[in-house]
């Protein structure tokens, strides 16, 4: 069965330096793969989607990358503030594009000032 | 906010009772999706909707009964759950299936507990 792990259930870093986050993956050939911060208490919010032949995305501060060949996506988060801290969450489709997800369970990101 | 609202936001409920969760988006979306959130858990997702048919049920126990009577609109009804089922029951929707923008928008969840 296909399976997502995400690195460490939990990484503190200090304020100002780059958060990478990973996420690792078997079994399966995704059309794409997505991140989504999630607050306490709060539903999940989508922050990128990269697709299987894309290398690199970048939106602001974020910048994902995506090596089908390792199956593995890693997630940076650079100049890193304390509004940063969340959970962060990566999805892959698996199936070809029709939106059906499976999820990681998370990396709680703690940004220290 | 993020255009999709669910009611109620907190529920505790006996396992003989039957109750009743509310999704409602008002983005224009034509899919719709019900996810388990547990604790040290990853989401799960549970069913898919796609222009008001259901188009995945992931192997979801029957006491979980979804209904979309539009594509706006999305139930989940519950009845003699059991209490392995507390957690938090999100709501997403996003555009069909195989479209162009694939991301899906989250509501607050309705934290769920059964006594």
């Amino acid at each position: 069965s296909q399976k997502i792990e995400q690195n460490s259930e939990a990484l503190n870093i200090q304020e100002g330096k780059t958060a990478t986050l990973t996420c690792n993956y078997t079994n399966y050939s995704p059309a794409y793969l997505q991140w989504y911060r999630q607050d306490p208490g709060r539903g999940p919010v989508f922050l990128l989607l990269i697709r299987e032949n894309e290398k690199e995305k970048r939106k602001e501060r974020l910048k994902v990358t995506f090596d089908t060949t390792l199956k593995q996506s890693l997630f940076h988060i650079t100049a890193s503030q304390p509004a940063d801290s969340a959970t962060y969450l990566c999805a892959l489709d698996i199936s070809g594009g029709y939106n059906k997800l499976i999820f990681g369970a998370g990396t709680r990101l703690a940004v220290h000032p | 906010e993020t255009g999709v609202t669910q009611t109620p936001r907190h529920l505790v409920m006996g396992m003989t009772n039957k109750k009743s969760l509310k999704c409602e988006q008002h983005l224009g979306h034509n899919a719709m999706y019900w996810y388990k959130q547990s604790a040290k858990k990853p989401l799960e997702l549970m069913f898919v909707y796609n222009f008001k048919e259901q188009t995945e049920n992931n192997s979801v126990p029957s006491r979980f009964s979804p209904e979309c009577p539009n594509s706006s609109h999305l139930f989940l009804h519950l009845h003699t759950l059991q209490p392995e089922d507390s957690a938090l029951y999100l709501c997403a929707s996003s555009q069909p299936s195989g479209g162009v923008d694939n991301e899906q928008f989250f509501g607050p969840g309705t934290r769920l507990t059964v006594l």
